[in-house]
């Protein structure tokens, strides 16, 4: 079974618009951690985000934030004012904890690749 | 602060040949990965080192695939001989082990084997 899904292969948005990209996983440790990655045409992987399993408030950063929901296992980013620039792929990965073995490697999904329209 | 530094950006060479990928990761992280990326299987993890021993290489292809880490601050990926399969983008990631910290990333090497 596949840990880390991302159903939407391909969005887009009005620039100035919110914008939501789905992430759904599976694991059974209860300490895990979620992460969101940015890779833009240029190639590089750049970290946006990262929510605990444990976090009480969903994480935020900027025009980014987490929209955790555990029940359901998913950890969807929200873009907000979404803007050019953020016309990028975009991953979600997880690190599962000491419950599976304590390796502190990322599980990445497929990604979603976000298209912003002025 | 300096991030992860890869070498070369860019590799073009014939097949057969010796490739040897360079990775020097941000000072005081303690674990780095390798990764490939195509555009057919995505992003796989290659292999890792812990403290610079190499905790799980399952992702490495086949023994053409061969990854090091003499010190903290150094590690390379070989491929000999390459095959043209093996062109892709290589990136070197590193991090802390203790707590869910993220991995940072390298620009990432482009390797295209003719």
């Amino acid at each position: 079974a596949q840990k880390i899904t991302q159903t939407q292969p391909g969005m887009f948005v009005q620039e100035k618009e919110a914008v939501t990209l789905d992430c759904t996983y599976d694991t059974s440790d209860p300490s895990y951690g979620l992460f969101w990655y940015k890779q833009p045409s240029s190639g590089e992987m750049i970290f946006l985000i990262y929510q605990g399993s444990y976090d009480q408030q969903n994480a935020t950063e900027g025009r980014y934030s987490l929209n955790f929901q555990k029940a359901r296992k998913s950890a969807n980013l929200v873009i907000s004012a979404s803007q050019l620039g953020d016309s990028a792929m975009y991953f979600c990965a997880m690190r599962e904890g000491a419950f599976s073995g304590g390796y502190n490697k990322l599980i990445f999904g497929a990604g979603t690749r976000l298209a912003v329209h002025p | 602060d300096a991030g992860v530094i890869q070498s070369p950006r860019h590799e073009v060479t014939e097949m057969g040949q010796e490739v040897t990928l360079r990775c020097k990761p941000i000072s005081g992280h303690n674990s780095l990965f390798w990764y490939r990326q195509t555009m057919m299987r995505g992003l796989e993890l290659l292999i890792y080192f812990n403290n610079n021993v190499p905790i799980d290489d399952s992702g490495m292809p086949e023994d053409r695939f061969s990854a090091k880490m003499p010190n903290a601050s150094f590690s390379t990926l070989k491929i000999q001989p390459s095959e043209p399969r093996d062109s892709a983008v290589y990136f070197c990631a590193s991090s802390l082990i203790e707590g869910y910290q993220p991995q940072h990333f390298g620009d990432g090497t482009r390797l295209s084997i003719l």
